[in-house]
């Protein structure tokens, strides 16, 4: 069965540090990993996926096969930031689904 | 181009009432899926279509029913509903399967007293 732990429920942070939130996963197959965010008054929508291996709105994630792990990282948290996160892993096949994690709430103070 | 909508965008309804809830996209995409969002829960999937004319259940599919109408349309329905289902419900749809990015709709915010 495929599991994914995002073991905080709320990191706050302040403006310029660096922020983690932590995704760890459960898969014996090979992972298709996401972020998925939620600003505040708006629609769920991707952040990024470990296949594309981008850098978005300064947001960065490696998959660690070994630790089985997609933590999110930023160097330096900004205002806008401050969202919930959350952590999805696929399956294999043309009629894969997604399985998120419980998200992670980041606030961003001054 | 209105991406995924869904109709109403809140519901109170009394236990043992019935209702559904409508999701459609005008981006021609062949996968369809409706999640819960609760507290603490993160979003569980209730039912999914990974393309017209199919249904697969998810991870919380009991008490719900699905139809997808045609390949724009997929809809939820609660025959009779109760107050742990009373969460905000997101339907989503993606070019082909899960693993390509899923499109969201605004949610509907469903009361079961």
């Amino acid at each position: 069965a495929q599991r994914v732990t995002q073991p905080e429920k709320l990191l706050s942070v302040f403006k310029g540090a660096p922020v983690e939130l932590k995704c760890n996963y459960s898969y014996s197959g090979s992972p298709e990993l996401f972020w998925y965010v939620q600003y505040s008054r708006q629609r769920l929508q991707l952040l990024l996926r470990h296949i594309s291996r981008e850098s978005i709105k300064g947001f960065t994630a490696d998959l660690n096969k070994g630790e089985t792990s997609f933590h999110l990282k930023k160097p330096f948290a900004q205002e806008e930031d401050s969202a919930m996160y959350y952590c999805a892993l696929g399956s294999s096949g043309t009629a894969s689904k997604l399985t998120f994690g419980t998200g992670t709430r980041l606030q961003v103070t001054l | 181009n209105a991406g995924v909508t869904q109709t109403p965008k809140f519901q109170v309804l009394k236990t043992g009432q019935s209702m559904t809830l409508q999701c459609a996209q005008d981006m021609n995409h062949n996968s369809m899926y409706w999640y819960r969002q609760d507290p603490g829960m993160g979003l569980r999937l209730i039912y999914y279509s990974a393309s017209e004319g199919t249904t697969d259940k998810g991870e919380v599919p009991n008490g719900y029913n699905v139809s997808r109408l045609n390949k724009r349309e997929f809809s939820l329905r609660l025959e009779s509903a109760a107050p742990s289902q009373t969460s905000v419900y997101f339907c989503a749809s993606s070019m082909e399967g899960g693993n390509n990015e899923q499109f969201f709709g605004p949610g509907t915010r469903l009361t079961v007293l």
